[in-house]
């Protein structure tokens, strides 16, 4: 039980185009979600923490207008890099926090960006 | 001075060996203790969670929480290669609105 999926699990584009990211709790449901960016051997960096049905909460210096967030359901949150430039390449995992016992926070296996 | 501190190593151990990975932390509001495993290029998993202080194991994996020092550690008798592997610690307090805190991870390699 408890898993994550993220979709796509790797892309490349082109600078300037927006690329959609989706998590979806497969068999629980998740009030909370989480997105996280890594950087290649450095610790996860919390981007945004969504909440199903309201807005997101953006973490300092993190452009809310550049890293679009929705959280429609229980399951599924997605995250759009808009106008993606080649330093938004990065590691991008989502996470979810399981509705009855919040305090598991489980991850997707990521996504790998890369703006060329 | 971060509210979670952990060394990122890399640790290097014969397969076997008994391993200890450990974090400090500042904020004495933590009261749940995580440990994730993270393969290179794939999200964390968690491995162990503890709430307050004690010991919880399971299987190779032993978390131990010591709320009056601060310090929480993670113990893998007899290593495997496949044990190689980022380890991060996380923790967070009591209410739903607290964050979970990670630590920036310890590297961890085992030698065949």
């Amino acid at each position: 039980g408890a898993v994550v999926s993220q979709h796509p699990s790797w892309v490349i584009c082109k600078s300037g185009t927006s690329v959609k990211i989706e998590c979806r709790s497969l068999d629980f449901q998740a009030t909370t979600m989480f997105w996280y960016r890594q950087f290649p051997k450095q610790s996860l960096m919390l981007m945004a923490t969504s909440n199903e049905g309201s807005k997101a909460t953006y973490e300092q210096g993190v452009e809310k207008d550049k890293f679009l967030i929705n959280h429609a359901s229980l399951t599924l949150s997605t995250l759009t890099v808009t106008s993606a430039h080649p330093e938004d390449s990065s590691f991008y995992i989502c996470s979810a926090r399981d509705r009855d016992t919040s305090l598991k926070q489980y991850f997707g296996p990521g996504t790998r960006l890369t703006v060329t | 001075q971060k509210e979670v501190e952990q060394d990122p190593g890399p640790l290097s151990v014969p397969e076997g060996a008994i391993v200890s990975l450990n974090c400090t932390y500042s904020n004495s509001a933590f009261q749940y203790f995580m440990w994730y495993r993270q393969y290179s290029r794939k999200g964390p998993e968690l491995l162990m969670y503890t709430y307050s202080s004690g010991n919880k194991e399971d299987g190779r994996f032993t978390a131990q929480v010591d709320k009056s020092s601060k310090y929480i550690s993670l113990f893998i008798r007899d290593s495997q290669p496949s044990d190689s592997a980022t380890y991060l610690c996380a923790m967070r307090g009591n209410t739903g609105g607290f964050k979970t805190i990670f630590g920036a991870g310890t590297r961890l390699f085992v030698k065949a």
